[in-house]
């Protein structure tokens, strides 16, 4: 089947942990993005890509890190930066950056 | 700062009526405007819409663009319970591939 798969549906962390969250798709896709989505609003991106080996910091990147060392695989670190981490991680990807971006299933991150 | 505001925040209404929900938005360099559908995890797409008066339809839900008043509608006719979910409007520049997001209205409709 092809999509977005995110991994885990929920993690937990612990104070001054880092954790890595994991976004593969089997689409071909070019771009690659990473939303943070907080009760009540709507999706803030974190950072994105357009292309292999190459990423953008979004709105709120302080705290993250992230790689694209290959095409299909977008993992999203939450460092112990960042202090806020509780929240719903989607991932998304879109066959060019002018296009429509497809989600995964989502990360639900909750602090110990 | 881009910006984008969806009215309302939140809407209950019972199966059958017609809903009508509003994405307003303030960017430098408008190229696209887009419709989500979340229910309970991912976000599934639903229109993107790039030019002005040209109504996108599937089924009961249509949508339409008007770039003169910087705003967007989505209506949903009919509704049924499985249409209850969060609606979400992003708008997309020339500059990027990047999405602004609004806050999203929440519709419950009851049966």
């Amino acid at each position: 089947d092809g999509g977005i798969t995110q991994s885990p549906k929920y993690l937990f962390r612990k104070e001054g942990q880092n954790v890595t969250l994991s976004c593969e798709q089997n689409l071909n896709h070019d771009a690659m993005y990473w939303y943070r989505q907080d009760p009540g609003q709507g999706l803030r991106l974190i950072y994105y890509s357009q292309i292999v080996n190459d990423f953008q910091k979004g709105d709120i990147a302080e705290g993250y890190s992230v790689s694209r060392e290959k095409k299909e695989s977008f993992p999203l670190t939450v460092t112990s930066a960042q202090k806020n981490p509780t929240a719903f991680y989607l991932c998304a990807s879109s066959i060019d950056g002018d296009l429509a971006q497809y989600f995964g299933a989502g990360t639900r991150l909750s602090v110990l | 700062e881009d910006k984008v505001v969806q009215s309302p925040l939140s809407l209950v209404v019972h199966e059958g009526d017609t809903v009508t929900l509003n994405c307003s938005y303030e960017v430098t360099n408008f190229r696209s405007l887009l419709w989500y559908k979340q229910e309970k995890k991912a976000p599934t797409f639903l229109f993107m819409l790039t030019s002005s008066g040209i109504e996108k339809k599937s089924g009961r839900l249509s949508s339409i663009l008007d770039k003169k008043e910087l705003f967007s509608i989505l209506n949903i006719t009919a509704t049924q319970t499985g249409d209850s979910a969060i609606y979400l409007c992003a708008v997309r520049e020339t500059s990027g591939s990047r999405l602004t997001f609004g806050e999203g209205t929440q519709l419950t409709v009851n049966p």
